[in-house]
């Protein structure tokens, strides 16, 4: 699988939109973008994920660029709730099977009252 | 109510001791992993399943030993052989089509007195 690359940390004030980048120069063409999310001392969540265009659902929206070298997340009206870290995974298969998620440090991201 | 359930949330072990987390599913998933996460670290796999009476090894399998008799159960014994076993331990499932979703469960502190 391809290695990310995130920001350690980035603020946010509540009620504005939250964009979280993430870098993935080495992404090759079969391997998925997905992004989950883990509030302290709890499972990481499933965000969403894609593979080439861009896709949206309740939660967020994801924006991958042309080249597919990189993508933002992008929380439209963040809360104090969504104060958590953010990872971002780009996922391959092989050998007909799913192999598991190589997660990186993440972004923390921190929603301001 | 469907997903992943992990029992107990918190255990407490003697050191030489071996001990058994539980990992349950419902979501008649193929696959289902083990991860562990040290303090302000991502998730490193130790085993995964891809189906019923096989497992293989993941990054950190050293100490771990796991069994795969049903589809929804996939537990994970610590044995005394692991160094630090003091973790959060996460387990996730998926199933095995181009493009499934891990998801994950809500975890089991492990602390090794």
């Amino acid at each position: 699988d391809a290695k990310t690359t995130q920001p350690t940390s980035m603020d946010c004030a509540e009620g504005r939109a939250a964009n979280l980048p993430c870098n993935h120069s080495t992404i090759s063409g079969n391997e998925y973008v997905y992004w989950y999310r883990q509030i302290h001392s709890q499972g990481p969540q499933y965000i969403i994920h894609g593979l080439k265009n861009n896709e949206t659902n309740e939660m967020a929206s994801l924006i991958i660029t042309e080249d597919r070298k990189s993508s933002t997340l992008i929380l439209p009206h963040a809360t104090l709730r969504d104060t958590a870290v953010y990872y971002c995974i780009v996922r391959g298969y092989s050998g007909g099977g799913a192999d598991g998620l190589t997660f990186g440090k993440g972004t923390h991201l921190i929603i301001q009252p | 109510d469907g997903g992943i359930t992990q029992s107990p949330k918190y255990l407490f072990r003697k050191e030489g001791q071996n001990v058994t987390l539980s990992c349950e599913q419902n979501l008649n998933h193929d696959a289902m992993y083990w991860y562990r996460q040290d303090p302000g670290q991502g998730l490193r796999l130790i085993y995964y399943s891809q189906i019923v009476n096989d497992f293989q090894k993941g990054d950190i399998a050293e100490g771990y030993s796991v069994s795969r008799e049903k589809k929804e159960s996939f537990p994970l014994t610590v044995t005394s052989a692991q160094k630090n076993p003091t973790a959060f331990y996460l387990c996730a499932s998926t199933g095995l089509a181009y493009g499934d979703t891990q998801y994950f469960g809500p975890g089991t502190r492990l602390t090794v007195l």
